[in-house]
């Protein structure tokens, strides 16, 4: 079946400007989380959802960063007001459950001027 | 603190000279030890679970093993498609842990013909 799939590829913005990124899990996958990759850095932890239980936002660095799932499928990480040093790629993988091996998507590599 | 530390940083091999990578972890009651495989421009692409001191997992020419501090990925007469970053993760245990994966630096294997 389709794997997990993020969009867009790559995406270019402006400093001060709001982006949204999208995570499509995989099918009948109950857990989704998001992390951050940046250079030189390993991945981080921002946000975990699991069916209807309240998400665990631990990982988001700043309150600009937001997300929410809609539906118990569909993805949506927010960054308001982008700063250069939110310039990572950013990995969404999903689960079958909580307690199981997690099946990531390509990224999206975002870049802040 | 739960953390992953992975070594070398980078390594170089012939074709057909066989190695291990090495991951040493501290966390607070283990759930699950996780390999990836991240080739460049792309996201995770997961190759063994581990959950209890003493398990093995073997895939082609690799084998994951697992102890109380530390698991190896032994790389056996390895080709220069086996070339890509090699992630060690681990997921802590307790009922207030959401499953996040916490990630080491992981290693760059760079296999010459």
């Amino acid at each position: 079946g389709a794997g997990v799939s993020q969009s867009p590829s790559n995406k270019v913005t402006e400093k001060g400007k709001d982006v949204e990124l999208r995570c499509d899990p995989i099918s009948g996958h109950t857990a989704l989380y998001w992390y951050r990759q940046s250079l030189g850095q390993g991945l981080e932890f921002l946000i975990y959802f699991q069916g209807n239980s309240a998400p665990d936002k631990s990982g988001l660095p700043s309150d600009r960063f937001s997300a929410e799932r809609t539906g118990g499928s569909v993805s949506t990480l927010t960054i308001q007001r982008t700063q250069q040093e939110d310039s990572a790629v950013y990995l969404c993988a999903s689960s079958l459950a909580q307690r199981g091996e997690q099946f990531f998507g390509p990224g999206t590599r975002l870049t802040v001027l | 603190e739960d953390q992953v530390t992975q070594s070398p940083e980078a390594l170089r091999l012939q074709e057909g000279e066989s190695s291990s990578l090495n991951c040493s972890y501290t966390v607070s009651g283990l759930r699950g030890l996780f390999w990836y495989r991240q080739d460049p421009g792309k996201g995770p692409e997961f190759l063994f679970t581990l959950y209890s001191a003493g398990e093995e997992k073997e895939k082609e020419r690799l084998k994951a093993t697992l102890t109380k501090k530390e698991s190896f990925l032994h790389i056996t007469a390895p080709k220069p498609e086996d070339s890509a970053t090699y992630l060690c993760a681990v997921q802590a245990g307790g009922s207030s842990n959401t499953g996040k994966l916490i990630f080491g630096q992981g290693t760059t294997l760079q296999v010459k013909p």
